[in-house]
Order: structure tokens, then sequence, then C-alpha cells
């Protein structure tokens, strides 16, 4: 079945380091891909999507792009803040209106 | 922006009872909630899915005797695990949807709920 796999935290990280969280899938036809956040305490919130090949999600620095030949959707920032330590989820969309998420990936920030 | 309002955050019940948790949509009307169920070092995992003034749809194997999910209204959908057992100690979060989603930018998420059951 379809599925979404990324790379287990937690991942610590300097403030203004480059961030890459891993994130590949497993589905059949043509899914579309999401990057959702999750703040202490609040819910999760879509924070970049992508619904077709070489499409490119960003949002607040954050950028993932759709790659199908290597069914990937890796999340990168350039530069993190301590703003930036949260949960992150890899998920996808691919029939039904379902959404598959990965494990997440939880992201500290170092001052 | 939308807000979806997961009550109650955290809830301890004894073993054979049964608890009630709320999903509403605030400040829209959620045609489609989703309810998810999170398992340590696991992915979320999709329990059912709850249309308004119909019977929700369950995932493979999740007993809709022991989880009940009525949803009512366009702003609250509830999900009752009925005789709790310790074994379904778990996370639960709700998503609403006002619309068929396809961009992904239309769901919401609540908080979360955490149940322990002792």
């Amino acid at each position: 079945g379809d599925s979404v796999t990324q790379m287990e935290g937690p991942v610590t990280l300097s403030e203004e380091a480059f961030l890459t969280i891993n994130c590949t899938y497993t589905a059949t036809g043509y899914p579309s891909l999401f990057w959702y956040v999750q703040y202490p305490g609040e819910g999760l919130q879509l924070l970049l999507k992508a619904t077709k090949a070489d499409d490119k999600g960003s949002n607040k620095g954050f950028e993932a792009t759709y790659r199908k030949e290597t069914t990937s959707f890796h999340l990168e920032k350039g530069s993190v803040q301590v703003s930036d330590s949260a949960v992150y989820f890899c998920a996808l969309s691919a029939r039904d209106d379902k959404i598959i998420f990965g494990k997440g990936t939880r992201l500290h920030i170092l001052p | 922006g939308a807000v979806v309002s997961q009550h109650p955050s955290w809830v301890i019940c004894k073993s054979g009872t049964s608890v009630k948790i709320e999903c509403r949509s605030l400040d829209f009307q959620a045609t489609t909630m989703f309810w998810y169920r999170q398992f340590p070092k696991q992915s979320l995992m999709l329990m059912a899915t709850s249309n308004e003034g119909s019977k929700a749809t369950y995932e493979q194997g999740v007993e809709k005797d022991k989880f009940l999910i009525n949803h009512a209204s366009l702003t609250l959908s509830t999900l009752t695990v009925t005789s709790a057992h310790p074994e379904d100690s778990s996370f639960y979060i709700c998503s609403a949807s006002s619309e068929q989603w396809i961009s992904g930018n239309t769901i919401y998420f609540g908080e979360g709920s955490w149940l322990t059951v002792v």
C-alpha cells in the first residue's frame, strides 16, 4: 500500500545551519505530497505542498521538490532559526482524500 | 485562519468506561472530518472518515462498535471510545475539511487528545 518514510529524529542543529529532512514515498498513481509542521502545543499545519512531478513547494524559507524518479520529497532550509524547532511530517494523498503521514521528525535548533 | 478545536486535550479514564472526544470547527462548516490515532514512534493512522449527516467510513481493522463516531452537525464530530482498555491509550487527532481536499490547504487539524486508560 501507499506509505511515507522519513528520517527519524531528533535532529539537532545550531541556528543558521542548513537543514535537510529526507522523505521518500511509495504510492500508486500520482500522489500529492506535503510537509506538515507541528509546533509545541499546536495542531498540525500545512507547511508546503507539491501536486505533480518537478513541482517545488516553498514557504517560510523551506523548500521541497517533488522527485518522481527517486520518489522523494526532501525538506530543506538554508538557515534555520530557533523558532523552527518543531515536529515535521511528510505526507501524501493519493486517492479517496486520505492522507498518509510519515512518522514525523523532531527538530531542535540550538541558539 | 480556520481553527479546529479538539477537547479534551488530556483525559484519563478507568478501564471499562467510555470516553468522548470532541472535534469542532470554529469558523467554517466542516463537511468532512477525519479521525487519526498515533501510536508511539509510528505515523498517524487514519481511523475513519466522518461526513456530516451520514455514517462514518471506518478503515480496515478499526472496530466501529468500539470507536463510535458521530458527525451530527457541520461543526462537530465526536469520537467515543467505548469500554476502554489500556491498549486504547493513545494520541487521537482530528482534522476537518470544508470542501473536497485536493490542494491540501483546506485540511485543518486539531491539537489532539491524549487518552490514558488505567
